[in-house]
C-alpha cells in the first residue's frame, strides 16, 4: 500500500536555528498537506500544495512540493519555542479523494 | 472557520464494555468524516471513512464488527468500540473537510483518549 515516510523522526534545535523535515511518498501524489500537532493536541492544517515544484511561504515556514510530486519539505527559519510539536505531511492520490494518508511525522523540540 | 467537536475527550472503561465516541461538524455539513487512531508518539492511522446515509468504508486490517461507525446525519458520525480490550487503548480522532476538495484541508476534532482497564 501507499507509504509516506518522514525524516528525521525527531529533532531538537536551539531557538533561532533552522529546521527542515522531509516527506517521501512511495507513490505519486495529487496534492500534499502539512499539519502541526502540539503535544497533547490534535492536528491543525497548515497548508496544501498541488502543483509540481510548488513553493509556498507562511511567515517563517517554507513548503515545497517536488517536481515528481512524490516528495515535499517543510523548512522553518529561526525557530521559536512556539514551533514545538510534531509536523506531519499527508498525501492524497487524487484531488477529490476522500483518503488522506499521513506521514510518519517529525517531532520538533526547541530549546530556549 | 470549520469546527469539529468530538466527545468525550477522555474515557476510561472496563474490559468487555462498549464505548461510543461522537464527532460533530458544528458549522458545516460533512457528508464524509474520517476516523483515525494514534498511538503515543506515532502517526495517525486511518481506520475508516464514514459516509452519511451509507455504510462506512474500513481500511484493511480494521475490524468493522469491533469498530462500529454510524453516520446518521450530515453533522454527526459516531464510532463505537465494542467489547473493548486493553489493546484498544489509544487516541481516536475524527476529521472532516470543508467542501468537496482538499483546498481547506481537514479539520480535526480534539480527539478521545480511551483507556481500557
Amino acid at each position: 500500500g501507499q507509504q509516506v515516510m518522514q525524516i528525521p523522526q525527531y529533532q531538537h534545535v536551539q531557538e533561532g536555528e533552522d529546521f527542515t523535515t522531509y516527506c517521501n511518498s512511495s507513490t505519486t501524489l495529487s496534492n500534499i498537506q502539512w499539519y502541526k500537532q502540539r503535544p497533547g493536541g490534535h492536528p491543525v492544517f497548515l497548508i496544501q500544495l498541488v502543483k509540481s515544484g510548488e513553493v509556498k511561504k507562511q511567515k517563517r515556514l517554507t513548503f515545497q512540493f517536488g517536481e515528481a510530486k512524490k516528495n515535499s519539505s517543510l523548512h522553518i527559519t529561526a525557530t521559536q519555542t512556539t514551533d514545538v510539536g510534531t509536523y506531519f505531511c499527508a498525501g492524497a492520490r487524487s484531488y477529490n479523494t476522500d483518503k488522506l494518508i499521513f506521514g510518519t511525522g517529525t517531532r520538533l523540540q526547541v530549546f530556549p | 472557520g470549520a469546527v469539529v467537536s468530538q466527545h468525550p475527550s477522555r474515557v476510561i472503561c472496563k474490559s468487555g464494555t462498549s464505548v461510543k465516541i461522537e464527532c460533530r461538524s458544528l458549522d458545516f455539513q460533512a457528508t464524509t468524516m474520517f476516523w483515525y487512531r494514534q498511538f503515543p508518539k506515532q502517526s495517525l492511522m486511518l481506520m475508516a471513512t464514514s459516509n452519511e446515509g451509507s455504510k462506512a468504508t474500513y481500511e484493511q486490517g480494521v475490524e468493522k464488527d469491533k469498530f462500529l461507525i454510524n453516520h446518521a446525519s450530515l453533522t454527526l458520525s459516531t464510532l463505537t468500540v465494542t467489547s473493548a480490550h486493553p489493546e484498544d487503548s489509544s487516541f481516536y480522532i475524527c476529521s472532516a473537510r470543508l467542501g468537496d476538495d482538499n483546498y481547506y484541508g481537514y479539520t480535526f476534532g480534539s480527539g478521545t483518549r480511551l483507556t481500557v482497564v
